[in-house]
C-alpha cells in the first residue's frame, strides 16, 4: 500500500478539548509534514519536522517524530471549531520528492 | 508560501468527453509537479510525477493512455482525462515543486464530475 495509517480514523471533540492524530509510516523519510483539508478545499500546510527532530510547536500544534517506531503524532491544544477538518500526515521518502500521505482523521470540534 | 493555481475549479462533462485540468505555478519555478486524486472520504493518491521537458512517471495502476499529462514550462503542466467515464468523478490536485523554495505547494483542487 502506497499509504501510511493515521488514527484514529475520526475523533469528535468538544471545543476547547485537546486533540491527538497519530500517523505511522512504512519507510525511512526525510521529513514528514501535516496538512488540514477543509471539506472539498485544497490543503494548508500545517507543520514540517525533520528525521533528527523529535518535538516541533507551532499555535497550538504540537508535533512530534519517533523514527525508531516510524510514528508521529499531532496534538492541536485548546480546540476550536474552526479547527474542524481532515488532517493528514505526508512522509517524504530518503530519495525524492515525493509526498506520501497517511489515510487521514477527520476531526470534529463541537461548540 | 508560493502559490499553485488550478484551473478550472470544478467541472461537469458527459461521459466519453476528454477534460483538460491546468495547474500553474505563479511566483516559483516548479521543476516538478505532481499529480493526485481523491475519492470521497480517501487520502491523496499520487497519480504520476512529471518533470519539466519529459515524460511522466506513472505510479502502478494509473493508466498513462488515460491520464495524458504535459509539463510544458516550468510553470505549467496539464492532466487531460481521456475518454471520461463516472468512475474517473473525483477531486484531482496538483502541485509543485522547485529548488527554490525547496518544498511542495499544493494547489486549489479540481473537482470532476462525469455524468
Amino acid at each position: 500500500s502506497q499509504q501510511g495509517e493515521e488514527d484514529p480514523q475520526a475523533l469528535s471533540i468538544q471545543e476547547g478539548e485537546n486533540a491527538t492524530m497519530n500517523c505511522s509510516y512504512k519507510t525511512s523519510i526525510n521529513n514528514l509534514q501535516w496538512y488540514r483539508q477543509n471539506s472539498g478545499r485544497g490543503l494548508v500546510h500545517l507543520i514540517l519536522i525533520r528525521s533528527n527532530e523529535r518535538e516541533k510547536h507551532s499555535g497550538r500544534l504540537r508535533v512530534t517524530l519517533d523514527t525508531s517506531k516510524k510514528s508521529s503524532s499531532l496534538l492541536i491544544t485548546a480546540s476550536r471549531a474552526a479547527d474542524t477538518a481532515s488532517y493528514f500526515c505526508a512522509t517524504d521518502a530518503r530519495y525524492g520528492n515525493k509526498l506520501v500521505f497517511g489515510a487521514g482523521t477527520i476531526l470534529r470540534v463541537k461548540s | 508560501g508560493a502559490v499553485v493555481s488550478q484551473h478550472p475549479s470544478w467541472v461537469i462533462c458527459k461521459s466519453g468527453t476528454s477534460v483538460k485540468i491546468e495547474c500553474r505555478s505563479l511566483d516559483f519555478q516548479a521543476t516538478t509537479m505532481f499529480w493526485y486524486r481523491q475519492f470521497p472520504k480517501q487520502s491523496l493518491m499520487l497519480m504520476a510525477t512529471s518533470n519539466e521537458g519529459s515524460k511522466a512517471t506513472y505510479e502502478q495502476g494509473v493508466e498513462k493512455d488515460k491520464f495524458l499529462i504535459n509539463h510544458a514550462s516550468l510553470t505549467l503542466s496539464t492532466l487531460t482525462v481521456t475518454s471520461a467515464h463516472p468512475e474517473d468523478s473525483s477531486f484531482y490536485i496538483c502541485s509543485g515543486w522547485g529548488l527554490a523554495p525547496n518544498e511542495q505547494f499544493f494547489g486549489p483542487g479540481t473537482r470532476l464530475t462525469v455524468l
